[in-house]
């Protein structure tokens, strides 16, 4: 079974600094996603940012990139120029690329940041 | 704009009621999902559901059931709730369309508390 596990349950960064969350993943798949997830308290999930697994260029969405390592299974998000806004709980989640997909989630990593 | 609407954000019952937790997405997506998010366990999927009247379950199945009569429409159900349901509930849908990322869209959630 597929298995996602965030090694950090809380991390702090001050405002306009760079922070990293990691993300390590399980699976005997070649074809996947990976995604991270963004819940703030209002307790709406959104999608930050996807990566699939068969393209080796790491995905950016303006001050969010990943650093997708497919064969240590390692799937970190950087953070840049954080904001107050980014204050969040962060989940890594995995889907196989198949078509009714389900998403693993990992335990999450509470950010807040520091003015 | 993708919308995934739960019927209630928040829901009080007693020990021993039957429980329906009501989500409605509007994206036609085929895929349908119920997940419980507890603190410091992440999200773990309750059921899903791939199409019309199918089901299948999740990690953590036992005392819940679901149904999907209709696409939009995903049914969690409490047979006869228990205080280790108190817990926050998100449904989410995607779709099963290749190549669109399989990505999940999130209502914003039902905290149910049994007493």
């Amino acid at each position: 079974a597929q298995t996602v596990t965030q090694s950090q349950p809380e991390m702090s960064v001050q405002e306009a600094e760079t922070v990293t969350l990691s993300c390590t993943y399980d699976t005997s798949e070649s074809d996947y996603y990976l995604f991270w997830y963004k819940q703030p308290p209002s307790r709406q999930m959104i999608l930050v940012i996807r990566q699939e697994a068969y393209k080796q260029q790491n995905a950016t969405e303006n001050r969010f990139s990943v650093n997708f390592q497919k064969a240590a299974k390692s799937f970190s998000l950087k953070i840049s120029d954080s904001q107050l806004g980014d204050a969040a709980m962060y989940f890594c989640a995995y889907s196989f690329m198949g078509g009714s997909e389900k998403l693993v989630f990992g335990k999450g990593t509470k950010l807040t940041v520091n003015p | 704009d993708v919308k995934v609407t739960q019927s209630s954000r928040y829901l009080v019952k007693r020990t021993g009621e039957k429980v329906f937790l009501e989500c409605v997405q509007d994206m036609d997506h085929e895929n349908m999902f119920w997940y419980r998010q507890d603190p410091g366990l992440g999200l773990r999927l309750i059921y899903f559901s791939y199409d019309v009247k199918m089901k299948e379950k999740g990690d953590i199945p036992e005392g819940y059931s679901v149904s999907r009569e209709k696409k939009e429409r995903f049914s969690l159900i409490l047979e006869s709730a228990s205080t280790n349901q108190t817990s926050m509930y998100l449904c989410a849908s995607s779709t099963q369309q290749q190549g669109l990322g399989t990505e999940a869209f999130f209502g914003q959630g039902t905290r149910l508390t049994v007493v």
